[in-house]
């Protein structure tokens, strides 16, 4: 079965410095790889994700992330971060062989202070 | 993208009652699924949704605590039954395309409190 980490509960960082927020991921085949946000009282809405192809993937507001096969890792990524970036982030994987299971992680929330 | 909406948004219950949920979407989707995201916790998959036929149950949650239909392809509704403070959380319709099973789309949640 896959599963999701993401190792940091919180992360803060300041306007205009990148950002990282880290996933790992365990499944036994090749994986789909996800980023999702949430904003305060609001639904999940799709950031990115890996299906197949370049290991560096670009999505909405600026966010990339980058697959890592070797280290299992998917991590988001932006070069700048904005105050408006603050929410919770959720890294989630889907074994290719079962498209009805998508894990997530824990999720972790980005501040982003001015 | 596919556009999902739920009803209703919020709702503050008693404990012992029930609450239907409802999730419509705007085009005809594959699949569908009900999620349950707990206070301060990441998002479990509670089932999913078939049409025409009883939906399919993750473990640790049963149809008689959580009956769903999905009488087509664009609609379905979670209850929430005999509830106690411990079901306060939000819950998340969500579905997959059809052709793009590899993406889902999230409704915008419902928020409920047991009181």
């Amino acid at each position: 079965a896959q599963s999701v980490a993401q190792p940091e509960d919180q992360v803060n960082v300041a306007e205009g410095n990148p950002l990282t927020v880290k996933c790992t991921y365990s499944v036994s085949g090749n994986p789909y790889l996800f980023w999702y946000v949430q904003y305060p009282n609001r639904g999940l809405q799709f950031l990115l994700k890996y299906i197949t192809g370049d290991n560096l993937v670009k999505g909405s507001y600026g966010f990339e992330a980058e697959f890592n096969k070797s280290q299992t890792s998917f991590h988001l990524k932006k070069p700048s971060a904005l105050v408006s970036d603050s929410a919770l982030y959720f890294c989630a994987v889907r074994d290719r062989r079962n498209n009805n299971d998508m894990r997530f992680g824990a999720g972790t929330r980005l501040t982003v202070k001015p | 993208s596919a556009v999902i909406s739920q009803k209703p948004s919020r709702d503050i219950c008693q404990r012992g009652t029930s609450l239907t949920i409802q999730c419509q979407v705007d085009s005809q989707v594959t699949m569908m699924f009900w999620y349950r995201q707990q206070p301060g916790q990441s998002l479990t998959l509670i089932a999913t949704a078939n049409q025409g036929s009883e939906a399919t149950y993750e473990s640790g949650f049963v149809i008689d605590k959580f009956p769903i239909s999905r009488p087509n392809l664009t609609f379905s509704t979670l209850t929430v039954s005999n509830m106690s403070p411990e079901d306060s959380s939000i819950y998340l319709c969500s579905v997959g395309v059809s052709g793009r099973v590899d993406e889902q789309f999230f409704g915008p949640g419902t928020r409920l409190t047991v009181l």
